[in-house]
C-alpha cells in the first residue's frame, strides 16, 4: 500500500497522560499535515511541514501539542498532559510542492481516534 | 480570522435527484479544494479549481468557482446511493503559506 499510513488507528488514555501518533506520507511528499476532526465538523488545521522545517503551527493549539518531521519523512504529533477536549480523529495528510505558489491535491490517512478517558 | 461556511449543513434526498453544496469564504482564495468523506472514512480528494469563473465535470459532478473567487459549488446530477458522505470544500489562507481551511461540510443522505 502506497498510501499514508497512521499509527495506532485507536488510542484509549487516560486524562494526564502523554501519546504519540505516527504518520508515514507517501514517500515522494514532501508537505505534511496535521489536521484534528471532531463529530460533525470538517478537519481543522493543526500544523504543516514542508520537507523537515514546521512552517505554521495553529494558534488554537495549546503548548501541549508538539510536532516533528525528522529528515522530511515520517511525522509525530505528540500530546502532553492530556484533556478531555483532546478526543477527536487526528488526520495526516501529505502532499506534493515545492516552493513556488501552485498547491497539490492532499492525500488523507486513516486518522488516528485518540479518546480521553 | 478566515472563515469558510457552506450551506445547507444537512441535505437528505431521493435517489435520482439532484443536489447542490455552496461554499462561501470570507476572504477571496487562490484556489479551492472538494473532499469527499464517507461515513466512517477519511476525506478523499476530488478536484482542484484555480481560474475565475472556472467549471469543471467529473461525470456527474459539476464544480463551479465563482468569479471574485470567494465562492464555489458542487452539484451532482441523479444521486446515486454512493454518493452518500459529507462534501467539504477548502481553501488555502492568505497567509502566503499552504495552509487550508475546511468548509464546515454538507452532509448528504441519499434514500433509495
Amino acid at each position: 500500500d502506497t498510501g499514508v499510513s497512521q499509527d495506532p488507528r485507536h488510542k484509549i488514555t487516560k486524562r494526564g497522560q502523554n501519546v504519540t501518533f505516527r504518520c508515514d506520507p507517501i514517500s515522494e511528499h514532501n508537505r505534511l499535515y496535521w489536521y484534528r476532526q471532531t463529530l460533525g465538523q470538517g478537519p481543522e488545521f493543526l500544523t504543516y511541514f514542508q520537507n523537515e522545517a514546521q512552517l505554521e503551527k495553529s494558534r488554537l493549539l495549546s503548548d501541549r501539542f508538539s510536532a516533528e518531521r525528522p529528515k522530511g519523512s515520517f511525522s509525530t504529533l505528540e500530546i502532553q498532559r492530556t484533556e478531555q477536549g483532546d478526543s477527536a480523529m487526528y488526520l495526516c495528510a501529505s502532499s506534493l510542492g515545492g516552493g513556488g505558489v501552485i498547491s497539490y491535491e492532499q492525500y488523507f490517512g486513516p486518522g488516528t481516534r485518540l479518546t480521553v478517558t | 480570522g478566515q472563515q469558510v461556511m457552506q450551506i445547507p449543513q444537512y441535505q437528505h434526498v431521493q435517489e435520482g435527484e439532484d443536489f447542490t453544496t455552496y461554499c462561501n469564504s470570507s476572504t477571496t482564495l487562490s484556489n479551492i479544494q472538494w473532499y469527499k468523506q464517507r461515513p466512517g472514512g477519511h476525506p478523499v480528494f476530488l478536484i482542484q479549481l484555480v481560474k475565475s469563473g472556472e467549471v469543471k465535470k467529473q461525470k456527474r459532478l459539476t464544480f463551479q468557482f465563482g468569479e471574485a473567487k470567494k465562492n464555489s459549488s458542487l452539484h451532482i446530477t441523479a444521486t446515486q446511493t454512493t454518493d452518500v458522505g459529507t462534501y467539504f470544500c477548502a481553501g488555502p489562507t492568505t497567509s502566503g503559506t499552504y495552509k487550508y481551511i475546511f468548509g464546515t461540510g454538507t452532509r448528504l443522505k441519499v434514500l433509495a
